[in-house]
């Protein structure tokens, strides 16, 4: 499975758009990137997922340059109930193989 | 929108006692998997769970832990003999292991079941 290196942290304000970097030098061909977002004593819930070049829903995009050794969350206009862990992940994730849980990034929005 | 539904949301246990964390994972899903998160560190992977059996577990997963699918609709964890490292949250989780709108596998969770162990 793919080691995943993110920030442990990051501040924004309400309004600004948030952009959280995950590096995954060792992404296989047929590996995925999700990422999930977890309130505090809540489960993670999924955010968004793709395998390359840009997506994006009604919650947020997620770009992936061409040499997949990476990928960027981005949260457009953040609000104060932004404010969580976002985990990126990424494996080919059947249902046979496990998610592994890195640190993930800590977001706090302030007023 | 389905959710997984995971009962009790918190038991307080004394040491060396029995407890069964029960989950009501998503109807038509097919694929199970218990995960825990100690206090302020990361989620860990516990187990997954698959066409009655185990499909792979971590090395957290000893031989305290089993797990169950007794009827159609619940999915157990069953914790022996607690130990005080076990108080954490435990979170259900289940999928359907259709693929996403990029392709791949996506989780549910539940809201987790808080374990204390006294």
């Amino acid at each position: 499975l793919a080691k995943t290196t993110q920030p442990i942290s990051m501040d924004s304000y309400e309004g600004q758009e948030v952009n959280i970097t995950c590096s995954h030098n060792n992404i296989a061909t047929n590996d995925y990137i999700t990422w999930y977002q977890q309130f505090p004593s809540q489960g993670p819930r999924f955010i968004i997922q793709g395998y390359k070049t840009k997506v994006t829903n009604e919650v947020a995009s997620l770009f992936i340059p061409a040499d997949r050794k990476s990928s960027t969350l981005s949260l457009p206009r953040v609000s104060l109930s932004d404010t969580a862990v976002y985990y990126c992940l990424v494996g080919l994730n059947t249902g046979f193989q496990k998610l592994v849980f890195g640190t993930g990034t800590r977001l706090l929005v302030s007023p | 929108e389905p959710e997984v539904t995971q009962t009790p949301s918190h038991q307080v246990t004394q040491m060396g006692q029995e407890v069964i964390l029960r989950c009501v994972p998503i109807s038509n899903h097919l694929y199970f998997y218990w995960y825990r998160q100690i206090l302020g560190q990361k989620v860990e992977f516990l187990v997954s769970f698959y066409n009655n059996e185990i499909s792979e577990k971590s090395e957290i997963f000893d031989d305290q832990f089993s797990v169950e699918r007794p009827d159609g609709s619940n999915f157990t964890l069953k914790i022996r003999s607690t130990k005080l490292e076990d108080s954490a949250m435990y979170f259900c989780a289940s999928s359907d292991h259709r693929q996403g709108p990029s392709g791949a596998n996506v989780l549910t969770f539940g809201a987790g079941s808080r374990l204390t162990v006294l």
